[in-house]
């Protein structure tokens, strides 16, 4: 099955500065993989998602890159907030199964963003 | 919209008892809703896949017997822990996928976190 693995496991950014979190994972059949923050005693919330058919996307501060041949794909904030803070989860998913379809969670990477 | 509620949010029980989480798609019909586990500081670890109708399927470890679903209706998913026991202890989450969307996106309940004492 897949293995999905997360670095570095703790963060801690100066306000301001760029955070970056990579994943790799093992099946090359994967096609979707989704990032997730999550804050203490809540549910986790997608904030950003890629598929195989796109290198890189962005949405304001946040932007994932994705490199198939090499199987990995990582996560990147720019211009770091205290409310950024927070546990983040990569994942991945060989998707578009009529059945729904497993994701494969990273280990998670706790974010501190220093005032 | 594709809001996921769980109830109840947390509980606390005797061991040996069961209890049941709900979990529910308020706004749109789940073609597929998923149970995780979450133990403190750690990642979510899927339990189950459950489709309406269907006979849940669990991942490689996880007793069945132990952790039943009932995924009786398009929004609606149960899961009951059966004489549970303090190492039942956790976070749990459900999720549920958009009927009709991208079957691979998954919207997330706020999560039960259960104490056996």
């Amino acid at each position: 099955g897949e293995n999905v693995e997360q670095h570095p496991s703790t963060l801690s950014v100066q306000e301001g500065d760029s955070a970056v979190i990579k994943c790799t994972y093992s099946d090359s059949a994967s096609n979707y993989f989704p990032w997730y923050k999550q804050e203490l005693g809540k549910r986790p919330q997608l904030i950003i998602d890629i598929r195989s058919n796109v290198g890189e996307k962005k949405d304001q501060r946040i932007a994932v890159t994705l490199n198939k041949t090499a199987k990995h794909f990582s996560l990147h904030i720019t211009e770091t907030q205290p409310e950024d803070s927070a546990v983040y989860f990569c994942a991945a998913s060989n998707g578009w199964k009529a059945a729904g379809n497993k994701l494969t969670f990273g280990g998670g990477t706790r974010v501190l963003v220093k005032p | 919209g594709a809001v996921v509620s769980q109830h109840p949010s947390w509980v606390i029980c005797k061991s040996g008892t069961s209890v049941k989480i709900e979990c529910r798609s308020l706004d749109f019909q789940a073609t597929t809703m998923f149970w995780y586990r979450q133990f403190p500081k750690q990642s979510l670890m899927l339990m189950a896949t459950s489709n309406e109708g269907s006979k849940a399927t669990y991942e490689q470890g996880v007793e069945k017997d132990k952790f039943l679903i009932n995924h009786a209706s398009l929004t609606l998913s149960t899961l009951t822990v059966t004489s549970a026991h303090p190492e039942d202890s956790s976070f749990y989450i459900c999720s549920a996928s958009l009927r009709g969307g991208p079957t691979d996106t998954q919207y997330f309940g706020p999560g039960t976190r259960l104490t056996v004492l």
